[in-house]
């Protein structure tokens, strides 16, 4: 079965504090995609990045930093230097390969509420 | 390039009644998604349409929850009668295609309250 565990609730940080979410996940196809989305207050979800099961190389945006490790079925997701506006609730979504017109729903955590104090 | 498009974006109801939910996708977008998303939970995935056909509708509660997509492009949702438990936003999304390799752009929602 499918399932997505992200086990912080709420982090309250600092401005310019570095912060790690974490986002541990379970399938058992060797062909899957992992996901993190954005919700800011007004709620429409952002997509910030995609990785699929083959690919574990870190990646890096800006302020933003993705560390795959398939040994360990985690994604985490890393903000450094953090603002104001980084705050939001992140999610983190898997979803397994469709073959041919099969569902590639995205299966969703429980998100991780993230609050920057000024 | 215009994203997706939902409304209405709040409604109330008391439980019993009827409420419809209306979504355009980004255009020339084939898949097109409903979500549930209740408090403090992730959105959960109610129906999946490739075209006007539908992909998946495992989750959808099929004896008060309808959906139709009927020329391949906008889409509606329909509760008939609503509970109290249905009280969630509901999130519309859409793809290129069908595909996990296909990024999923999100409307904004429509947060309804059922009293």
């Amino acid at each position: 079965a499918q399932k997505v565990t992200q086990a912080q609730t709420e982090i309250s940080v600092v401005e310019k504090e570095d912060v790690t979410l974490d986002c541990v996940y379970e399938t058992r196809d060797t062909t899957y995609y992992l996901f993190w989305y954005k919700q800011p207050p007004s709620g429409e979800l952002v997509f910030l990045i995609r990785r699929n099961s083959f690919d574990e190389q870190n990646e890096i945006s800006g302020r933003y930093s993705w560390n795959f490790q398939k040994s360990t079925s985690s994604f985490n997701f890393t903000i450094t230097a953090s603002q104001v506006v980084d705050s939001a609730v992140y999610f983190c979504a898997l979803s397994e390969e469709d073959y041919g017109g099969a569902t590639n729903k995205l299966i969703f955590g429980t998100g991780t509420l993230l609050a920057v104090q000024p | 390039e215009a994203g997706v498009a939902q409304s209405p974006r709040y409604k109330i109801i008391e439980k019993r009644q009827s409420v419809a939910f209306w979504c355009n996708p980004i255009s020339g977008h084939a898949t097109l998604y409903w979500y549930q998303q209740i408090l403090g939970q992730g959105p959960k995935l109610l129906i999946q349409f490739q075209n006007n056909g539908v992909v998946d509708d495992s989750q959808l509660p099929k004896d008060r929850f309808s959906a139709e997509r009927l020329k391949g492009v906008d889409s509606t949702l329909k509760i008939q009668p609503a509970k109290l438990e249905d009280s969630a936003v509901y999130l519309c999304a859409s793809s290129v295609t069908s595909g996990s390799s296909y990024e999923q752009y999100f409307g904004p929602g429509t947060r309804l309250t059922v009293t």
